[in-house]
């Protein structure tokens, strides 16, 4: 069964830093990538996806996400977060192959002080 | 992207007893799916509920504990059966298709307290 790794649980950045959250998965076929955001009392919104094309996906609010299939990653990045970037960030990925759910990964929270 | 509202938004429940959490949506979508997401966890799936016929659950829930119901293409019935502290959670419905195929939107989720 595929799985998602999200390796850092709590991140915590001064304001202008730049952000990368890892997100790797354990799936051998083709998939579908997902970035979710949750904001503090929000429900989840999507952030971006990846399906094919340019690896490098660029998202709502700045962000962006590379997929590097060698590595089974799809990293989040953001030049530089702002204080309002403070959420916690799900990782999801589905396979293509077969009726296959979308999995998620356990999120990363981050934190961003003034 | 879609509208979804979930009704109730919350609730605190005693054990022992039921609540039915509904799912709409603004316009016709193929799949509507329902995840628990437990207090500091990621989403789990609990099933995907099918239109028209039996809803199809993930490993480890079932019918008798979670049933769904799906009587058209824009509403969701999860109802959470017999209740126990440990299903204090947040219940969310997804839903993918119609305009926006091959990504899920999720609802603002129904945060349960069983006492």
């Amino acid at each position: 069964a595929q799985s998602v790794s999200q390796h850092n649980h709590h991140v915590i950045l001064s304001e202008a830093a730049s952000l990368e959250l890892g997100c790797n998965y354990s799936y051998g076929g083709t998939v579908n990538l997902f970035w979710y955001v949750q904001y503090p009392g929000q429900h989840l919104q999507l952030l971006l996806k990846y399906f094919s094309g340019d690896p490098l996906v660029k998202g709502i609010k700045g962000f962006e996400a590379e997929f590097i299939k060698s590595k089974f990653s799809f990293n989040l990045r953001k030049p530089s977060v702002q204080w309002s970037d403070t959420a916690e960030y799900f990782c999801a990925v589905m396979a293509l192959s077969g009726n296959t759910p979308l999995v998620f990964g356990k999120g990363t929270r981050l934190s961003v002080i003034a | 992207s879609a509208v979804i509202s979930q009704k109730p938004s919350r609730d605190i429940c005693q054990r022992g007893t039921s609540l039915t959490i509904q799912c709409q949506v603004d316009s016709q979508v193929t799949m509507m799916f329902w995840y628990r997401q437990q207090p500091g966890q990621s989403l789990t799936l609990i099933a995907t509920a099918n239109q028209g016929s039996e809803a199809t659950y993930e490993s480890g829930f079932v019918i008798d504990k979670f049933p769904i119901s799906r009587p058209n293409l824009t509403f969701s019935t999860l109802t959470v059966s017999n209740m126990s502290p440990e299903d204090s959670s947040i219940y969310l419905c997804s839903v993918e298709g119609g305009s926006w195929a091959d990504t899920q939107y999720f609802g603002p989720g129904t945060r349960l307290t069983v006492l």
